[in-house]
């Protein structure tokens, strides 16, 4: 069975900082990644994924993924936060043949001015 | 392009009472999908249809929860009688379906559900 888990709870950055977001991931066949998105009182925005092509993916709003199969890691990035980052991050991973996503217990990131 | 749509979006019940939640997915999705997300969790697959068949049930607590998707659009999911650890938020989610199209899941924006 394939999971993820998410290494900290809540992300505080300061406005126009480095957003860094970790995600582990433990597949016994190649899985596809995803981060999604969670503003409050929504429903989940897919903000990029990884289907076995290229290890580094640029998603919406300035984020971007690394795809790295040696350390089973899929950490998310922007290098600039701003406020409307403001939300809660979820990784998740499916097999690649059955596209059920197990995702993580999620990331809330705060922005300060 | 409308979205996944979703009602009620919140919904307060007392215990032992029973709730339904009713979810219309994207036209054309023929695959359908509802969530449990308890606070502080990430979201976890309850059931899964394909057109009007489920595909996956496992997680889903027989002995309370049901779901349905008659003509294979929209899908209704209940439970009866709720217990106060029942209290999450339930999301719907679509996708296109079949192998030759990558399988993006879209998501609804949920029912926030306090069972008291």
């Amino acid at each position: 069975a394939q999971s993820v888990t998410q290494l900290g709870s809540h992300v505080s950055v300061s406005e126009g900082a480095l957003v860094l977001l970790r995600c582990n991931y433990s597949s016994s066949v190649p899985p596809y990644l995803f981060w999604y998105v969670q503003y409050p009182n929504q429903g989940l925005q897919l903000l990029l994924k990884y289907t076995s092509a290229a290890t580094l993916v640029k998603g919406i709003n300035g984020f971007e993924a690394e795809f790295k199969k040696s350390e089973t890691s899929f950490h998310l990035t922007k290098p600039s936060a701003h406020m409307s980052d403001a939300a809660e991050y979820f990784c998740a991973v499916s097999l690649s043949n059955d596209y059920k996503l197990s995702f993580g217990a999620g990331t809330t990131v705060t922005v300060r001015a | 392009e409308a979205g996944v749509a979703q009602s009620p979006r919140y919904k307060i019940i007392e215990k032992r009472q029973s709730v339904a939640f009713w979810c219309n997915p994207i036209s054309g999705h023929a695959t359908l999908y509802w969530y449990q997300q308890i606070l502080g969790q990430g979201p976890k697959l309850l059931i899964q249809f394909q057109n009007n068949g489920v595909v996956d049930d496992s997680q889903l607590p027989k002995d309370r929860f049901s779901a349905e998707r008659l003509k294979g659009v929209d899908s209704t999911l209940k439970i009866q009688p709720a217990k106060l650890e029942d209290s999450a938020v339930y999301l719907c989610a679509s996708s296109f379906g079949g192998e030759a199209h990558y399988n993006e899941q879209f998501f609804g924006p949920g029912t926030r559900l306090t069972v008291l």
